[in-house]
């Protein structure tokens, strides 16, 4: 099992573009998560997935597109890139939050840039 | 409104020194977890508590969920390098919310 998958690691862009943060997992999770750390900051919820074809908001989802197309999948999308996106983001899953000791299982990051 | 606060957000010990980090929320938990995340790493799971009054251990840490249900408590005993790291609360385990963390410094 590789567990979340993200890609890509690292990545800079420049104010106005546009860019996909894709997110996989293998552990047939119905939950998934995106979030974003600030530096020196804790982690705020941009968007979740409850299941294939169903999403919705976070705490901070201005800016940002998720869609969930397949279970595994549960890509990220910054139409017009800002400097205030300037982050480190993490996909995050779980099969259930209703299960005993869920946990969030988490992808390594992409620090992204926006210049 | 559903913000967990953590204090203090950093910490620095000398290897060998206890540490604690503390939880606080203006209303009361269903749970709470409890996260580590390593320099230049991710969060991961460390524990869930979920009983008022709860306390559970691994090994050197002492996880306490309070009797009202609205704070809770990391400790390290004896710290060593390798604890290092922010130590997230975390509130609920759908939409969880994150505090702010406690980012511990060990000098050896």
């Amino acid at each position: 099992n590789a567990g979340v998958t993200q890609t890509p690691k690292f990545r800079i862009l420049k104010i106005g573009q546009s860019m996909t943060l894709q997110c996989t997992q293998d552990m047939n999770h119905n939950y998934m998560y995106w979030y974003r750390q600030d530096p020196g900051m804790g982690l705020k919820l941009i968007y979740y997935s409850v299941g294939a074809g169903i999403t919705d908001k976070g705490e901070v989802p201005n800016g940002y597109n998720v869609s969930r197309s397949t279970t595994e999948d549960f890509p990220l999308r910054l139409e017009l890139a800002a400097p205030s996106q300037t982050s480190v983001y993490f996909c995050a899953s779980s099969y259930s939050p209703q299960a005993t000791n869920e946990k969030l299982f988490f992808g390594s990051g992409t620090q992204l840039s926006v210049l | 409104g559903q913000q967990v606060m953590q204090i203090p957000q950093y910490q620095h010990v000398q290897e060998g020194e206890d540490f604690t980090t503390y939880c606080n929320s203006s209303t009361t938990l269903s749970n709470i977890q409890w996260y580590k995340q390593r320099p230049g790493g991710h969060p991961v799971f460390l524990i869930q508590l979920v009983k008022s009054g709860e306390v559970k251990k691994q090994k050197r840490l002492t996880f306490q969920f309070g009797e009202a249900k609205k704070n809770s408590s990391l400790h390290i005993t004896a710290t060593q390098t390798t604890d290092v790291g922010t130590y997230f609360c975390a509130r609920g385990s759908f939409k969880t919310i994150f505090g702010a963390g406690t980012r511990l410094f060990v000098k050896a």
